[in-house]
């Protein structure tokens, strides 16, 4: 069945510096790879998304790349700070038949040392 | 605020009692989700519809819960004689159809407590 596996759960790092976060999917139809981020008591909200036809994608900080042949992809945030504290989820689009829908990972929580 | 729209919020209820959430969703959004969310994990998928029409129900459902979007709109999630593991966060999340959509939109959810 559909599963996307995220690591690590949890990650603390200095300000100033990389964050890195990866996730498999197991199915290989899936062609759309986005990323939420959910501050605490807050709904979760897209940062950055990728499909399959690139590798990679940049937005300022944050980078995702996607390797299709592994089935993995990774976000990567630069010169963290205090506010990138929170729970990331990757997810990955699965379809089948009529029906298609977003399955998650179990989480990042993200701190970022002052 | 033309976002998702949940109500209530929270709610509290005792084992054995039914229970009912709403969502709103963006107006021109044809397709709506509803995800449980529980602490320390990822949103997890319960059902989908595209406009009126229920196209997936998670396997890992009991036949306790039920939703409906009866006109395409707005939908309900009921929950019959919940139980202390329906406990959680209730995500709704609207998306449109078509080209290179696939982005969700989430409400704030409602948290369902079960004493």
């Amino acid at each position: 069945g559909e599963n996307v596996e995220q690591h690590p759960s949890t990650l603390s790092v200095q300000e100033g510096d990389s964050a890195v976060i990866k996730c498999t999917y197991s199915d290989s139809a899936s062609n759309y790879f986005p990323w939420y981020k959910q501050e605490l008591g807050k709904r979760p909200q897209l940062i950055i998304d990728i499909r399959s036809n690139v590798g990679e994608k940049k937005d300022q900080r944050i980078a995702v790349t996607l390797n299709k042949t592994a089935k993995h992809f990774s976000l990567h945030i630069t010169e963290t700070q205090p506010e990138d504290s929170a729970v990331y989820f990757c997810a990955a689009r699965w379809i089948q038949g009529g029906s298609e829908k977003l399955v998650f990972g179990k989480g990042t929580k993200l701190t970022v040392n002052p | 605020d033309t976002g998702v729209s949940q109500d209530p919020r929270h709610k509290i209820t005792k084992r054995g009692q039914n229970v009912t959430f709403r969502c709103d969703p963006i107006s021109e959004h044809n397709r709506l989700y509803w995800y449980r969310q529980t602490l320390g994990q990822g949103p997890e998928f319960l059902t989908y519809f595209q406009n009126e029409a229920q196209l997936e129900k998670s396997r890992l459902l009991s036949d306790r819960f039920s939703a409906e979007r009866p006109k395409g709109s707005f939908s309900t999630l009921e929950i019959q004689r919940t139980e202390q593991g329906d406990s959680a966060m209730y995500l709704c999340a609207s998306s449109i159809s078509g080209g290179y959509a696939g982005e969700l939109f989430f409400g704030e959810g409602s948290r369902l407590t079960v004493l």
